[in-house]
C-alpha cells in the first residue's frame, strides 16, 4: 500500500536554527497539508497546499514558516528560526481528491533545545 | 466546520463491539462525517466517512442518524491494537486545496484484555 514518507523521524536543533522537514507524498495526491501536535495536545492544522501555492494557513503558520514543493515530489516545511515552542510532532498529509481520505505520514519529532 | 462532541474516554472488552458516539448537532447538509484514529503518537489514520447513509468497510461501520446530528463508529470486534484516540470530524468542501481537518480532543478508547 502506498504511504506518505517523512524524514527525518526525529530532529534535534538548537533554538534559532533553521530546520527543514521533508515529506514524500503519495504520487497521485494533489492536495498537501502540514499539521503539528505538541506533546499531549491536539493535532493542529498548519497549512494546505494545492497547485503549487498555499491554499490556507492557520494563525500558527507565521512568517517563520514556509512550504514548497520544488521538484514535484518532495513537500517541505521550513522553520526559519526555531523557538522552544516549535517542539512538536509534525505530520504531513495528502489527499487525492477533495472528498477522499487524507493519508498521514508517521511524523517528524522536532525537539528544539 | 461544525463542531463535534465526543466522550473523552471509553473502555471496551477485547472481542466485543466498541461503539463510539459523536454529536454534531450543527452539521450542515453538505458536511461529511469523518473518523480518524491516532495510535500513540503515530500519524492519524483514516477509518471511514459518510454523508447521510450508513457506511461499512473492512475496519468499521458508521451509523449516522436520520437528522444527521449524531453518529456512531462501530468497531465490531475490538482488539488490543484498536486502543487509540478516535476523532470524529465534520468537514465541508470550502474551496480547492483547502478542506483541512480540524481535530478535537477525541475519545481515548482502551481495549481491555
Amino acid at each position: 500500500e502506498p504511504e506518505v514518507t517523512q524524514t527525518p523521524s526525529h530532529q534535534v536543533t538548537q533554538m534559532g536554527q533553521e530546520v527543514i522537514l521533508r515529506c514524500v507524498p503519495i504520487s497521485n495526491h494533489l492536495y498537501f497539508y502540514w499539521y503539528r501536535q505538541i506533546l499531549g495536545q491536539k493535532v493542529e492544522f498548519l497549512v494546505s497546499f494545492y497547485n503549487n501555492e498555499i491554499s490556507e494557513k492557520s494563525e500558527i503558520f507565521d512568517d517563520q514558516f514556509s512550504v514548497e514543493r520544488p521538484d514535484g515530489s518532495n513537500f517541505t516545511l521550513k522553520i526559519r528560526s526555531t523557538k522552544l515552542e516549535d517542539s512538536a510532532m509534525y505530520f504531513c498529509a495528502g489527499v487525492e481528491l477533495l472528498n477522499t481520505e487524507a493519508f498521514f505520514g508517521q511524523g517528524t519529532r522536532l525537539t528544539v533545545v | 466546520d461544525a463542531k463535534t462532541t465526543q466522550p473523552p474516554s471509553m473502555d471496551c472488552a477485547e472481542g466485543r463491539a466498541a461503539n463510539l458516539p459523536c454529536n454534531h448537532s450543527t452539521i450542515s447538509g453538505n458536511e461529511y462525517v469523518y473518523w480518524y484514529r491516532q495510535i500513540h503518537s503515530q500519524g492519524p489514520q483514516y477509518i471511514i466517512h459518510g454523508l447521510k447513509n450508513n457506511e461499512t468497510n473492512e475496519m468499521a461501520s458508521l451509523i449516522i442518524t436520520e437528522d444527521r446530528k449524531s453518529s456512531t463508529l462501530i468497531l465490531p470486534h475490538a482488539t488490543l491494537r484498536d486502543t487509540a484516540v478516535y476523532y470524529c470530524i465534520v468537514r465541508v468542501l470550502i474551496k480547492a486545496g483547502a478542506n483541512n481537518l480540524f481535530f478535537g480532543t477525541g475519545t481515548r478508547l482502551t481495549v481491555i484484555p
